[in-house]
């Protein structure tokens, strides 16, 4: 199946550093990928939705300065986190969708970042 | 807005036996897409199966496989002879047709008794 990696893993940051986090498709190309935010216990949330080379679309109440999305290739998908607050801290998950027939993407899942913000 | 339900937040099953994990979803769409996703512990979300809304035959996949009824919109997954690896939170998921957006419902637990 497809595989989507995603790094790092956890980080730990001071509050009003910034953290960028990497998404990658490994093994197909992903004209779309998605970001999600899962709090503890919670289902995931969208945050945002990113086209290769065109802006990232936001969900209502994402601050798209705060969460600066790129997708500068077709493998390839940054989060960036700025100025960090420890409210920022949550588990970041990164979806790529694959074409399937049809037009019907399947979104497969990157592993997670945890992130922690002091 | 779409929205998915799934009324069990949590599921327990016997070893060897068999589940079935409930998911309603609303929508007034008429092409849409349906998954189940699994996530462990380790939080990785893994795909378990998939239905486009315009076929009528119900997905398989191995062990699980879903009852899908388009008009009652409902979306029930069926893991026979559960086995421990089973043990997860499973998500239902929609996907319009027509956008990219997914819709997750808020999740069951399933716990698998040796």
């Amino acid at each position: 199946g497809a595989v989507v990696s995603q790094h790092p893993s956890w980080v730990i940051c001071k509050s009003g550093t910034s953290v960028k986090i990497e998404c990658r498709s490994l093994d197909f190309q992903a004209t779309t990928m998605f970001w999600y935010r899962q709090f503890p216990k919670q289902s995931l949330m969208l945050m945002a939705t990113s086209n290769e080379g065109s802006k990232a679309t936001y969900e209502q109440g994402v601050e798209k300065d705060k969460f600066l999305i790129n997708h500068a290739s077709l493998t390839l998908s940054t989060l960036t986190v700025t100025s960090a607050h420890p409210e920022d801290s949550s588990f970041y998950i990164c979806s790529a969708a694959e074409p399937h027939h049809r037009g019907g993407e399947t979104q497969y899942f990157g592993p997670g970042t945890r992130l922690l913000v002091l | 807005a779409q929205t998915v339900t799934q009324s069990q937040p949590e599921m327990s099953v016997q070893e060897a036996e068999t589940v079935t994990l409930s998911c309603t979803y609303d929508t007034s769409e008429s092409d849409y897409y349906l998954f189940w996703y699994k996530q462990p512990p380790s939080r990785q979300m893994i795909l378990v199966i998939r239905q486009e809304a315009y076929k009528q035959q119900n997905a398989t996949e191995n062990r699980f496989s879903v009852n899908f009824q388009k008009a009652a919109k409902s979306f029930s997954l069926k893991i026979s002879d559960s086995q421990l690896g089973d043990a997860a939170m499973y998500f239902c998921a929609y996907r319009s047709a027509y956008n990219n957006d997914m819709r997750f419902g808020a999740g069951t637990r399933l716990t698998v008794k040796p």
